[in-house]
């Protein structure tokens, strides 16, 4: 089955710098990769994701990169602020269905003033 | 819209007793989900269930059974639980056009 490793565990970053989170996939044949954030005491929420027949997709601050030869794609914050930080959780998953998403252990992100 | 909403937030139980925790959504979704959350582990599927009258196993389900009540309630019970089922339980149904999952607010559980 599927297995998704991410890293780093936990990042630290001064405001106003990028941060990077990345994530590996097994089964080659996923094609769904969501990211979900995590605020301290909250839900997870969907802050972006991308199918894999895009390489990169950006959503203001946020974007998403996806390497389907290497199995791995990975989370890009710039200008970060504040309110970024939170626990952030990559997937993979074969299908949009939510039976199949298999997700990664988490980063917390920490961004300091 | 409330979304998804669950019950109890937070609820500490000795080992062996049993509760059920409760689901409901108003987004008119078919499928609805019941993942835990342990630190270091990401969130992990227990049992899904991809429209009424239809639930199935997830990675995670022994110690727990659910029902789908109807389509807009699902519920998990824990018949006799166990220190290992101590986690945050979320709720969730998943968009059928967009793939997105809403999660519940989550429900912390202690078994002493």
């Amino acid at each position: 089955g599927e297995n998704v490793e991410q890293h780093p565990s936990t990042l630290s970053v001064q405001e106003g710098d990028s941060a990077v989170i990345k994530c590996t996939y097994s089964d080659s044949a996923s094609n769904y990769f969501p990211w979900y954030k995590q605020e301290l005491g909250k839900r997870p929420q969907l802050i972006i994701d991308i199918r894999s027949n895009v390489g990169e997709k950006k959503d203001q601050r946020i974007a998403v990169t996806l390497n389907k030869t290497a199995k791995h794609f990975s989370l890009h914050i710039t200008e970060t602020q504040p309110e970024d930080s939170a626990v952030y959780f990559c997937a993979a998953s074969i299908t949009w269905e939510g039976q199949n998403f298999v997700f990664g252990p988490g980063t917390r992100l920490s961004v300091l003033p | 819209n409330a979304g998804v909403t669950q019950t109890p937030k937070f609820q500490v139980l000795k080992t062996g007793q049993s509760m059920t925790l409760q689901c409901a959504q108003d987004m008119n979704h078919n499928s609805m989900y019941w993942y835990r959350q342990d630190p270091g582990m990401g969130l992990r599927l227990i049992y899904y269930s991809a429209s009424e009258g239809t639930t199935d196993k997830g990675e995670v389900p022994n110690g727990y059974n659910v029902s789908r009540l109807n389509k807009r309630e699902f519920s998990l019970r824990l018949e006799s639980a166990a220190p290992s089922q101590t986690s945050v339980y979320f709720c969730a149904t998943s968009s059928e056009n967009t793939g997105e999952l809403f999660f519940g607010e989550g429900s912390r559980l202690t078994v002493l």
